[in-house]
């Protein structure tokens, strides 16, 4: 079974630029979260979506980020313009449903470097 | 969300078992425990989880007291490649309906010759 997929993998960019990245979720996954990883800390969730409807984005910094997932499958997570202190790994992460039994699996996240 | 204790480092022999402990005092009763690795430059690897009984899978056993309080994941005959950062989360429930897990800074384990 194909795992999570995430793409671009890395990204450098300079501060006030915009950069996007892409998630594939694994086949009939329902449930689809964007996290952000800043080096030394946990991750910390940004937004969750239950098909193409937004679950909780209640962490995610909407002046300059913005996620979409149209058609209830692939997502896209932007930020625009970037500063220094959005250079983290964003990782994707699905899992079937709601419930909470159902595992959480992680994709190798997208590296981002603002300079 | 309920918040879990963790060491902040462990040390382990190799082909000993590793114990990580996890304290989770403010857990919920529909609220799981799950445990995730991350090793550098990878995204976050799910080990396994549980809710009430004791689980075991190929790669660990979950064990969590009868108060829920607190559980321990156990690695029986850790391997150098299990050096990494092991986070343990409970399953927040949201109002909302959705759910989320919410990572602390996990216990960074290193096992050694």
């Amino acid at each position: 079974e194909a795992g999570v997929a995430q793409s671009p993998r890395y990204k450098i960019i300079e501060k006030r630029q915009s950069v996007a990245f892409w998630c594939n979720p694994i086949s009939g996954h329902a449930t689809l979260y964007w996290y952000q990883q800043i080096l030394g800390q946990g991750p910390k969730l940004l937004i969750q979506f239950q098909n193409n409807g937004v679950v909780d984005d209640s962490q995610l910094p909407k002046d300059r980020f913005s996620a979409e997932r149209l058609k209830g499958v692939d997502s896209t997570l932007k930020i625009q313009p970037a500063k220094l202190e959005d250079s983290a790994v964003y990782l994707c992460a699905s899992t079937t449903g709601l419930d909470g039994g159902n595992t959480i699996y992680f994709g190798e996240g997208s590296w981002l470097t603002v300079v | 969300d309920a918040k879990t204790t963790q060491p902040p480092s462990m040390d382990c022999a190799e082909g000993r078992a590793a114990n990580l402990p996890c304290n989770h005092s403010t857990i919920s009763g529909n609220e799981y425990v799950y445990w995730y690795r991350q090793i550098h430059s990878q995204g976050p690897q799910y080990i396994i989880h549980g809710l009430k009984n004791n689980e075991t899978n190929e790669m660990a056993s979950l064990i969590i007291t009868e108060d829920r309080k607190s559980s321990t994941l156990i690695l029986p005959h850790a391997t150098l490649r299990d050096t990494a950062v092991y986070y343990c989360i409970v399953r927040a429930i949201l109002t909302g309906g959705g759910n989320k897990l919410t990572f602390g800074t996990g216990t960074q384990l290193k096992v050694e010759l």
